[in-house]
């Protein structure tokens, strides 16, 4: 089964401040139809998971500009520019390129200085 | 507008049987797949199995010998029954819509505690 590893687990920030979230997986995610299907998503406390980033740098509707995804294969980014209160939670990456196994990452969680 | 909204027991005794029940709306089970996803407190989410649009199931190898999906289309509602629970069964479980790149909504979720 793919693997996905997230570092770092905690991140601390200021607002502002841009971070990073690296996520890497055990295989590439690069499917035979060329599209590499890896998601960001964001849980915010108390709240179920949501979609932030599909197919690795797509914006899901209504989601700010300041998040941003880029990457190939195994190795891929969620970008915060200007990270804003609201902001903060767990991001995990998943992919579904494997289907039908999703597989989740383990999850990075974001706190506001 | 889609919605998912999970329910069942909260309270499940060791060895026995989880049902749970996801009832959908604003879209049709017929043109949309959904899974049911599960994640312990504290920890990420894992994929459980699957009800494809087309009355087909899949299942986390995991999983598959405790686990059956199924669905009633005409209530819009898709059901959940593991058996032989444990205490590591505990947390909370997710129905989802599933499309081509991956899960874009999720229901509330319901706490599932496994205890005597």
């Amino acid at each position: 089964d793919v693997v996905l590893t997230q570092t770092p687990p905690t991140l601390s920030a200021t607002i502002g401040q841009s971070v990073s979230i690296s996520c890497r997986s055990s295989q590439s995610l690069l499917d035979s139809d060329g599209d590499t299907y890896l998601n960001w998503l964001l849980q915010r406390p108390g709240q179920s998971p949501q979609l932030l980033i599909y197919s690795v740098s797509n914006l899901e509707s209504g989601v700010p500009n300041r998040f941003s995804g880029s990457g190939s294969e195994t190795d891929f980014t969620l970008k915060i520019s200007g990270v804003e209160a609201e902001d903060l939670g767990v991001y995990y990456c998943m992919q579904a390129t494997h289907a039908p196994l999703f597989t989740f990452g383990s999850g990075t969680k974001l706190e506001i200085k | 507008q889609v919605q998912l909204k999970e329910s069942g027991p909260g309270l499940v005794q060791p060895s026995e049987t989880l049902s749970l029940t996801c009832t959908v709306s604003g879209f049709s089970l017929t043109s949309y797949s959904v899974s049911w996803v599960r994640q312990p407190s504290g920890k990420g989410p894992e994929w459980m199995g699957r009800m494809w649009y087309d009355g087909d199931t899949a299942y986390n190898s995991a999983l598959k010998s405790r686990l059956s999906i199924s669905r009633d289309t005409s209530k819009n509602q898709v059901f959940l029954k593991m058996n032989s629970l444990q205490t590591d069964d505990t947390g909370t479980y997710y129905c989802t819509r599933d499309y081509t790149m991956g899960i874009d909504y999720w229901g509330q979720g319901v706490m599932v505690t496994v205890s005597s």
